[in-house]
């Protein structure tokens, strides 16, 4: 089974700063697919940023970028220019290609807290 | 567009009450998903359905708890009966199928928080 580790439980940034979430999976698949999704206080699940497991080149949404390392099993959420905004818990998931694909397995999330 | 629409928002009942959770899927979404969110587990799956039918329940935590998905748009998750223990934000999500395309996003509604007291 896969898992997902996500070690830093809060990461404080300040606004115009940058700021990045660590992320790392366990797994013995190598066609995968890794979402950032984003958690602010109205408790939506809003999501940030995918990666394909085949596409060498990191993903890119605006001020939000990843850093993927299939080799390391790492896939680390990169915010640049924090806003207000983007304080919430951030969760990185997992979706295996496999079988099982509608399946996501999530971390247990980073909280990002953004001072002015 | 509408998203996932989930009701109600709130839910506070009394141990032993039946609990439905109703969820909307996104229209032409092939697969929808039921989580529970507490702070001490995080999130989990409960259930999964792809075209109406369950495909995994694995994560249904008791006997106590049933899911439904009788058409493409909509889905119940029962408790009964319910216990404090139960009480928890639970979140429905809709995506599209694998095969247009494999990174295709689970879309969440607003949750329901769910009491029991």
């Amino acid at each position: 089974a896969q898992t997902v580790t996500q070690s830093q439980p809060e990461m404080s940034v300040q606004e115009a700063e940058t700021v990045t979430l660590s992320c790392t999976y366990d797994t013995s698949e190598s066609d995968y697919y890794l979402f950032w999704y984003k958690q602010p206080p109205s408790r939506q699940m809003i999501l940030v940023i995918r990666q394909e497991a085949y596409k060498q080149q990191n993903a890119t949404e605006n001020r939000f970028s990843v850093n993927f390392q299939k080799a390391a099993k790492s896939f680390s959420l990169k915010i640049s220019d924090s806003q207000l905004g983007d304080a919430a818990m951030y969760f990185c998931a997992y979706r295996s290609e496999a079988d099982s694909w509608g399946k996501l397995q999530f971390g247990a999330g980073t909280q990002v807290v953004v001072t002015p | 567009d509408a998203g996932v629409i989930q009701s109600p928002r709130h839910e506070v009942t009394e141990m032993g009450q039946e609990v439905t959770l109703r969820c909307k899927p996104i229209s032409g979404h092939d697969y929808l998903f039921w989580y529970r969110q507490t702070m001490m587990r995080g999130l989990e799956l409960l259930i999964y359905f792809n075209n109406n039918v369950p495909i995994d329940d694995s994560g249904m935590p008791e006997d106590r708890f049933s899911a439904k998905m009788p058409n493409a748009s909509f889905s119940t998750l029962k408790i009964q009966p319910s216990e404090p223990r139960d009480s928890a934000v639970y979140f429905c999500a809709s995506s599209l199928g694998r095969d247009r395309g494999g990174n295709q996003p689970q879309h969440f509604g607003d949750g329901t928080r769910l009491s029991i007291l």
